[in-house]
């Protein structure tokens, strides 16, 4: 089974903090994702890297940086955190570039900004 | 522009009877079209997905999904509610001005309870 793993459930930082978040997968993928999730606005589209060292902009990349040193590792970074990024973050990985290809999703990163 | 409507926030049915979780999408090109489930404090399970052939596909935990070209639906269905099956479920459809990444465009989600 695929396994995305991400560093941490809940996290809560304060406004203007530097945050980390990182996401590993098992599975030797090509792609990696970042989403951030939103009631009633569904998932969204942060960064995404289809091989290491390259990164994509998502539909929001604004306020937020991405790093992938490692194929297995993608980290989503807030350079100075704000209230409104508190969100869910959600990292998926896929196999191939293709577009007919999974997405498998890690647990999620419940993050708080006060 | 692409996208992908869910359009009740909310599903209820009894426990046993027949569910439907509708979803309708826009997007230029051949669609390829995705389920997934997200249960309390998780992260999204794939369901299912439709890239070409059989109009009706068939996945886990005995969903399957309709895709009709003419409707631009998708719609996800199972023959008998569990209550084990209320979740968060998302429709995703594959962007296909992304220049052939993975990139996928989710509903809003419908939130499915099923009672006792």
């Amino acid at each position: 089974d695929v396994k995305v793993t991400q560093s941490s459930r809940y996290l809560v930082k304060r406004t203007g903090e530097k945050v980390f978040l990182e996401c590993v997968q098992d599975m030797d993928h090509e792609n990696m994702f970042w989403y951030r999730q939103d009631p009633g606005l569904g998932l969204r589209l942060i960064y995404f890297s289809y091989d290491v060292k390259m990164k994509e902009k998502g539909d929001i990349p604004e306020g937020y940086s991405v790093s992938r040193e490692k194929k297995e590792r993608f980290s989503l970074i807030l350079e100075s955190a704000s209230t409104n990024q508190t969100s869910m973050y959600l990292c998926a990985s896929s196999l191939y570039p293709g577009g007919s290809d999974t997405q498998y999703f890690g647990p999620g990163t419940r993050l708080t900004v006060l | 522009a692409q996208s992908v409507a869910q359009p009740e926030d909310q599903v209820n049915v009894a426990e046993g009877n027949p569910l439907t979780v509708k979803c309708t999408y826009s997007v230029s090109g051949n669609p390829y079209l995705f389920w997934y489930v997200q249960y309390p404090n998780r992260g999204l399970q794939f369901l299912l997905k439709y890239i070409t052939g059989d109009n009706l596909v068939k996945g886990s935990y005995g969903f399957e999904a309709e895709f009709n070209k003419s409707q631009t639906s998708f719609h996800l269905k199972k023959p008998s509610a569990l209550v084990s099956d209320s979740a968060l479920y998302f429709c995703a459809v594959r962007d296909t001005a992304s220049g052939g990444y993975n990139k996928l465009i989710f509903g809003a989600g419908t939130r499915l309870a099923v009672h006792p």
